[in-house]
C-alpha cells in the first residue's frame, strides 16, 4: 500500500541534543511538508520542499533543519537551538500541480524534551 | 495573505444531532478547499475537498459547499455519531502558487451517546 510513514511515533530528547525525525513516502509525490502542532494552535508550517535538493522555510523554521536528497525522504532535525521543541510533528506530501491538490499525512511523531 | 478562520471549539453534541462547523477563508488566487479530520494521537485524514466555486465535497455523511461569494466552506452533517468525535481542520491551497497548505486552528467535536 502507498503511504507516508513517520518514525518514531514517540521520541524523547534531553535538552541540548539534536534529534532527527524521519518521513518517508512511496506515493511518488513531489512536494513534502513538515508541520508542528501544539494544543489549541492548529498546524504551523516548519519547512516544505517542492523538489529534490530544494526546500523553503515555513513560518516557524528557526531551530529546525531539513534535507531533501531523495524524492521519497524528507527528514527533519530539531536542533538544540529550538527553545521549546515539545510538540506533535506531522509530515505531509502531495502531488505538484493541478488535479490532486490534497495533502496526505503521516501518523505523526510526538517529541518530548526531558 | 492567505488565511482560514474556523469556529472556535469545543463543540459538544448529542448523538443524531445536526452539525455545522463554520469556515471562512481569505485567499489571493483560486484556492482549493479541504476539510481534514484528526482522531486522538493520529495524523490528519482528508475528509472532503472542493476545487472550484459551487463544488460540493461529501464523504461519510459530511458535506461542504465551496461558496465563493461568501468565501466560505462550512462543514455539515445531518446526524452525528459518537465515532465522529475528533478535531476538524479547514484548509486551503492555492493552485499554481507556492503550494503551501494553510490550516485553520481546528475545532474539537465531542459527540455524547
Amino acid at each position: 500500500d502507498g503511504g507516508i510513514t513517520q518514525s518514531p511515533k514517540y521520541l524523547f530528547r534531553k535538552e541540548g541534543q539534536n534529534v532527527t525525525l524521519s518521513c518517508e513516502q512511496n506515493l511518488n509525490h513531489d512536494a513534502m511538508y513538515w508541520y508542528r502542532q501544539d494544543p489549541g494552535q492548529g498546524l504551523r508550517l516548519i519547512y516544505y520542499s517542492q523538489i529534490v535538493n530544494d526546500f523553503q522555510k515555513g513560518d516557524i523554521a528557526e531551530g529546525y533543519s531539513v534535507s531533501r536528497e531523495k524524492k521519497e525522504s524528507f527528514p527533519l532535525t530539531v536542533t538544540s537551538a529550538q527553545k521549546n521543541p515539545t510538540a506533535f510533528y506531522l509530515c505531509a506530501s502531495r502531488v505538484e500541480g493541478r488535479g490532486r491538490p490534497e495533502a496526505f499525512f503521516g501518523q505523526g511523531t510526538r517529541l518530548t524534551v526531558v | 495573505g492567505n488565511s482560514v478562520t474556523q469556529m472556535e471549539g469545543p463543540v459538544t453534541l448529542s448523538e443524531e444531532a445536526f452539525l455545522t462547523i463554520n469556515c471562512t477563508y481569505t485567499a489571493t488566487g483560486y484556492p482549493s478547499l479541504f476539510w481534514y479530520v484528526q482522531y486522538p494521537g493520529e495524523g490528519l485524514q482528508l475528509l472532503l475537498k472542493a476545487t472550484k466555486a459551487d463544488d460540493k465535497g461529501s464523504n461519510k455523511g459530511f458535506e461542504a459547499t465551496y461558496r465563493k461569494e461568501t468565501t466560505s466552506f462550512h462543514l455539515e452533517k445531518g446526524s452525528v455519531q459518537v465515532s465522529d468525535s475528533a478535531v476538524y481542520f479547514c484548509a486551503l491551497s492555492i493552485q499554481g502558487g507556492s503550494e503551501k497548505l494553510v490550516f485553520g486552528k481546528g475545532t474539537k467535536l465531542t459527540v455524547n451517546p
